[in-house]
């Protein structure tokens, strides 16, 4: 089983819509986690980190749901800018610092 | 600040030629320095982690005499790809942690895009 399993897309949407990508994590252990954002032929940037209380920076929410070991986040007002490949991120191992990326969802926000 | 860099960031090669890949972080010290590659449409795959002054530690799969790692500096880490092969053709992308830094403080280089004919 992969250590992070996203829904794949891709999800076109338009301007404005609200978009939410889901992922889920196997190790039970894992302390931290993240959602990156990737464009093409670019290298990941931080979006966000993952808190168990959920958080939000603007118009994106992330929230954790340990129990189920789930991660999701949220996107409103959608933006063309927002257009890129969004990648769940989990550090397993405590004590590490190593990441395990998911495969991504692809959002495409259509004018 | 929190600038990492890559060189080169492109290149295509020979089969079974050797390709060197360096990551380096501009204006801050990472004693630990990841290397992922990415194939299309996939994900990133951590395939080593590089310490300075040590040896590296590879991910299950990744063939430590293939894809050589040195860390001789708390600013430099590089990836050697011997003998490369078509298959090996990705793109490679490092991460560095700075000292003192968090798990969330894992920079990436904008990384290397390996063609191998």
């Amino acid at each position: 089983r992969k250590e992070v399993e996203q829904d794949p897309g891709p999800f076109n949407v338009p301007e404005g819509a609200t978009v939410a990508f889901n992922c889920t994590y196997s190790n039970s252990a894992s302390q931290s986690f993240f959602w990156y954002r990737q464009d093409c032929r670019k290298e990941p940037k931080l979006l966000m980190s993952v808190y168990s209380s959920g958080n939000e920076d603007g118009r994106f929410t992330a929230q954790l749901n340990r129990a189920s070991q789930y991660i999701s986040l949220l996107i409103r007002d959608s933006k063309l800018s927002d257009s890129a490949t969004y990648l769940c991120v989990v550090n397993p191992t405590t004590g590490a610092n190593n990441l395990f990326f998911g495969t991504g969802t692809r959002l495409t926000v259509i004018p | 600040g929190a600038v990492v860099s890559q060189h080169p960031s492109w290149v295509i090669c020979k089969s079974g030629t050797s390709v060197k890949i360096e990551c380096r972080s501009l204006d801050f010290q990472a004693t630990t320095m990841f290397w992922y590659r990415q194939f299309p449409k996939q994900s990133l795959m951590l395939m080593a982690t590089s310490n300075e002054g040590s040896k590296a530690t590879y991910e299950q799969g990744v063939e430590k005499d293939k894809f050589l790692i040195n860390h001789a500096s708390l600013t430099l880490s590089t990836l050697t790809v011997t003998s490369a092969h078509p298959e090996d053709s990705s793109f490679y992308i490092c991460s560095a942690n700075p000292i003192g830094g968090g798990y969330n403080e894992q920079f990436f280089g904008p990384g290397t895009r390996l063609t191998v004919l």
